[in-house]
């Protein structure tokens, strides 16, 4: 398996601009996740999925942040307008969890930097 | 609540010299425990967890953790640093309030190793 995959990469945009962030999991995960990682807040969970369903949106800052798991290989994550405080790492992990005994490991992407200038 | 503390945003070894990063958790059930690593610009890798089996858990690259409830604590070890094992480390707790889905990262341990 190739891993949990993220595009793009590196992303560089001007306020007010939308933004969209792109996550592919494991083949057979059934759980999703997405974090924001900043020098000044850390790692922040921000909402994550069970079944493509999404569980806890807590974490999503504003309403300018929203997420969608439309099926289970693919999920976005969108920020609209963004704003330079939005510059962070994000990343998605996914991991497969039947029930809710046992460790939730997560495997992790290799992240999108978004810089919004 | 679930929460884990790192007591050191900063770690200094010698090449060949013991590591030792500390984590206290806070947890109301028997918490599922887990220590990531982060390379330089790169995504998080499991180095090992706890779940309440063996309270001595080894990972990988040498490292080992030992969960001591009765000091809330998970510190991870390894005998030897080496130049590679210079990252970022996170402890974690998986809220099992939440099934078990909910990961709570600490603020992570920057290991520096010195030549």
């Amino acid at each position: 398996d190739a891993g949990v995959i993220q595009s793009p990469r590196h992303e560089v945009t001007e306020m007010g601009q939308e933004v969209t962030l792109r996550c592919k999991p494991i083949s057979g995960h059934n759980s999703l996740f997405w974090y924001r990682q900043t020098m000044m807040r850390g790692l922040e969970l921000l909402i994550y999925f069970n079944n493509n369903v999404p569980i806890d949106d807590s974490g999503m800052p504003e309403d300018r942040f929203s997420a969608k798991m439309p099926n289970a290989s693919f999920s976005t994550l969108k920020i609209q307008p963004s704003e330079p405080r939005d510059s962070a790492v994000y990343f998605c992990a996914s991991s497969f969890r039947t029930g809710t005994s046992g460790a939730n490991v997560l495997t992790f992407g290799a992240g999108s930097r978004l810089t919004v200038l | 609540a679930q929460s884990v503390t790192q007591l050191d945003s900063h770690v200094s070894v010698s090449e060949g010299t013991p590591v030792l990063l500390r984590c206290n958790y806070s947890s109301s059930y028997s918490p599922s425990l887990f220590w990531y690593v982060q390379h330089p610009n790169k995504g998080l890798q499991l180095l090992l967890k706890y779940t309440s089996a063996a309270t001595l858990v080894k990972g990988i690259n040498g490292f080992e953790a030992e969960f001591k409830k009765s000091e809330t604590s998970f510190h991870l070890t390894k005998p030897s640093a080496h130049m590679s094992d210079a990252a970022e480390y996170f402890c974690v707790v998986s809220d099992p309030g939440t099934g078990g889905f909910k990961t709570i990262f600490g603020a992570g341990t920057r290991l520096f190793v010195k030549a």
